[in-house]
Formats: structure tokens, C-alpha cells, sequence
């Protein structure tokens, strides 16, 4: 199993352009996730999935969309760049939403807004 | 709203001591607690995972407990070795289902 997969690893915007962040697990996971971390934060929950098809807002929703066609992809789109989006994104699947599941990670998207 | 907070941000000890990472939450009104390490260009990696009704959780040099009503965490890194140096985070699955997290404390063990 690869896991949690996200292309790609680097990438440098300049303000107003848009880009498509992929994400990919393998694990059958019925739950998917997109943060943002910022220098010396804690990682904060731009949009979740529970399941093809359905998606929601989390705490840092505004100027991201996000569509869940299949089980394994979460794609999160950035739509005019702004350099408030420079950061780094996490994208994390789970099996569940319980109090026993943890999240599983991928390495991470870091992303540069000139 | 719930708030958590790590300390101290940065820590650096020599390798072999013991130590103790710490992580306080505003609302007691969680669902577990978990810690996670963070290595440099990778992603996190879950440690342990303390449910509510749980007081402590071990795994080999590795120990958290969860005291819910102080709102406090600590975890217990046990004969500390180089490869342990890593970021440190911990995140309260809150009464959304949702975790929140705090910042991390870098670590870092000097052969």
C-alpha cells in the first residue's frame, strides 16, 4: 500500500493563477481531509469528505473548493492565488469518523504564492 | 471554541534522558487525544491515540496520559535516542468530530 499520496511536492504561484492539489489513498478509506499548516501552527481543516460525493466546509474553507468523485481522490482546487495561501497542505484519510480512528497522512504540498 | 497549546515550543536534551512533552485543551468535552510526530518534507505520523474514557496509552519508549478534567496531556518519551528528533504534535478530536491542533514542540536529541 502507498497510502496517502499528494502531488506535488513543491510548487511556487504567482497571484491570481489557480492549481489543482491531488491527493490519492489506497486504503479504502471512507473519510478524507484537506489541511493547511502555517510556520509555527497547528494544522487547521479546509474542507473533509465522508464519502464519494459528499463534502464539507471546515475552519478554513474560503478561497478552496474541493469535489470527491471516487473513494480514492480528494482533489482541492485554489482558484485566484493569493499569497494568504502560502503554506503548507496535508491531505489525510481515515476509516472512519470514531473515537478510535486516527488519520493517515500524506507527505505534504508546499505551496509558494508570489 | 477549543484551544490547544504545547510547551515548551523547542526543546533540546542529550541523548539517553527521559522527557516529558506537554499539551493543555480548553474544553474537556473531547473524544480522545492524540500524538504526532512530523519528520521534516514527510507527513504525520499517528503515536498513540487516548480515548476520553482512557487515562494513559503506551507503545515501547512511549507513553501519553490524559488527564480530561485538567484539560492536560503529557507524553513520555522514555531513553531518548537521535531518531527521535521530529516535531511533536497533539490534536483533541472535539465534540465535532473534528481535531484541533496545537502548534508542536520541535525536538531535538544531541548524540
Amino acid at each position: 500500500n502507498a497510502g496517502v499520496t499528494q502531488t506535488p511536492k513543491f510548487r511556487i504561484l504567482k497571484i491570481g493563477q489557480s492549481m489543482t492539489l491531488q491527493c490519492t489513498q489506497d486504503m479504502n478509506h471512507n473519510y478524507m481531509y484537506w489541511y493547511r499548516q502555517d510556520p509555527g501552527m497547528g494544522l487547521k481543516l479546509i474542507y473533509y469528505s465522508v464519502g464519494a460525493g459528499i463534502t464539507d466546509k471546515g475552519e478554513v474553507p474560503n478561497g478552496y473548493n474541493v469535489s470527491r468523485s471516487t473513494t480514492e481522490d480528494f482533489p482541492l482546487r485554489l482558484e485566484l492565488a493569493a499569497p494568504s495561501q502560502t503554506s503548507v497542505y496535508f491531505c489525510a484519510s481515515s476509516l472512519n469518523w470514531g473515537s478510535t480512528d486516527t488519520q493517515y497522512f500524506g507527505p505534504g504540498t508546499r505551496l509558494t504564492v508570489l | 471554541k477549543q484551544e490547544v497549546t504545547q510547551i515548551p515550543a523547542a526543546l533540546s536534551v542529550p541523548e539517553g534522558e527521559n522527557l516529558v512533552l506537554n499539551c493543555s485543551f480548553t474544553d474537556s468535552a473531547i473524544y480522545n487525544l492524540q500524538w504526532f510526530r512530523q519528520d521534516p518534507g514527510k507527513g504525520l505520523t499517528s503515536l498513540l491515540l487516548i480515548q476520553s474514557s482512557q487515562r494513559e496509552q503506551t507503545s515501547g519508549r512511549l507513553n501519553a496520559s490524559l488527564d480530561k478534567s485538567s484539560g492536560r496531556s503529557t507524553l513520555y518519551i522514555a531513553a531518548s535516542q537521535p531518531g527521535d528528533s521530529a516535531t511533536y504534535l497533539c490534536a483533541v478530536k472535539d465534540s465535532n468530530y473534528q481535531l484541533i491542533w496545537g502548534a508542536g514542540t520541535k525536538l531535538i536529541i544531541k548524540p
